[in-house]
């Protein structure tokens, strides 16, 4: 089945402590993105990937860092997460061009206190 | 920049009404259009999308969008509520040629009253 899986779905932790959210799509897209969700502000993203070893800010970057070593791949890692951070996350990829449907994953609830 | 704004934050039907969603967007250049839904506790599947072929786009479940470049907006509609429709649906505008960038709206919760 074509999906794209994220874990955990569910995390409570507290300020600073490094956390790591996975992303993993099995579709070999090319494009890979994080976004946010936060009520009354819909979607921003917050880093994105055009392929293995390319990645880029995207509209709200600042307390996050990305990485991709693999194509299927897209980490999410919160080095020192704080309160602002308690949102939920989603991972999408698609093939690469504008017109190109997203696929999204289930979503993580984090919470940090 | 480009930017979306869906018109009412929550919309209530009743089952068997006409059901649409506002959305309205900004763009320098002809834009890709999309339309999402999320289910409660889901990720978000798309319903439909404008690419510059037809005008009247039509998606899965009923639903279906014209694209009216004259008023710059990319409305959603569906002839008949039914209950299953009740969820959050999001509009989203595709910028910048040759990446897949979504600029997404508020967001508008529909509500099915039986």
């Amino acid at each position: 089945e074509a999906q794209v899986t994220q874990n955990p779905r569910y995390l409570i932790t507290v300020t600073g402590k490094k956390l790591t959210v996975t992303c993993s799509q099995n579709m070999n897209h090319e494009y890979m993105s994080w976004y946010r969700q936060d009520p009354g502000l819909g979607l921003r993203q917050i880093y994105y990937s055009m392929n293995v070893e390319v990645t880029d800010k995207g509209d709200v970057p600042e307390g996050y860092k990305v990485s991709r070593k693999e194509k299927r791949n897209f980490p999410l890692i919160l080095e020192s997460p704080s309160p602002n951070q308690t949102s939920l996350y989603f991972c999408a990829s698609s093939f690469a061009s504008s017109y190109n449907e997203q696929f999204f994953g289930p979503g993580t609830r984090l919470t940090v206190l | 920049a480009q930017s979306v704004t869906q018109l009412g934050s929550h919309v209530s039907v009743s089952e068997g009404a006409l059901v649409l969603l506002r959305c309205n967007y900004s763009s320098s250049v002809p834009p890709y259009l999309f339309w999402y839904v999320q289910y409660p506790n889901q990720g978000l599947q798309l319903l439909l999308k404008y690419t510059s072929a037809a005008t009247l786009v039509k998606g899965i479940n009923g639903f279906e969008a014209e694209f009216k470049k004259s008023e710059t907006s990319f409305h959603l509609t569906k002839p008949s509520a039914h209950m299953s429709d009740a969820a959050e649906y999001f509009c989203a505008v595709s910028v910048r040629k040759g990446a897949q960038k979504l600029v997404f709206g508020q967001g508008t919760r529909l509500t099915i009253n039986p």
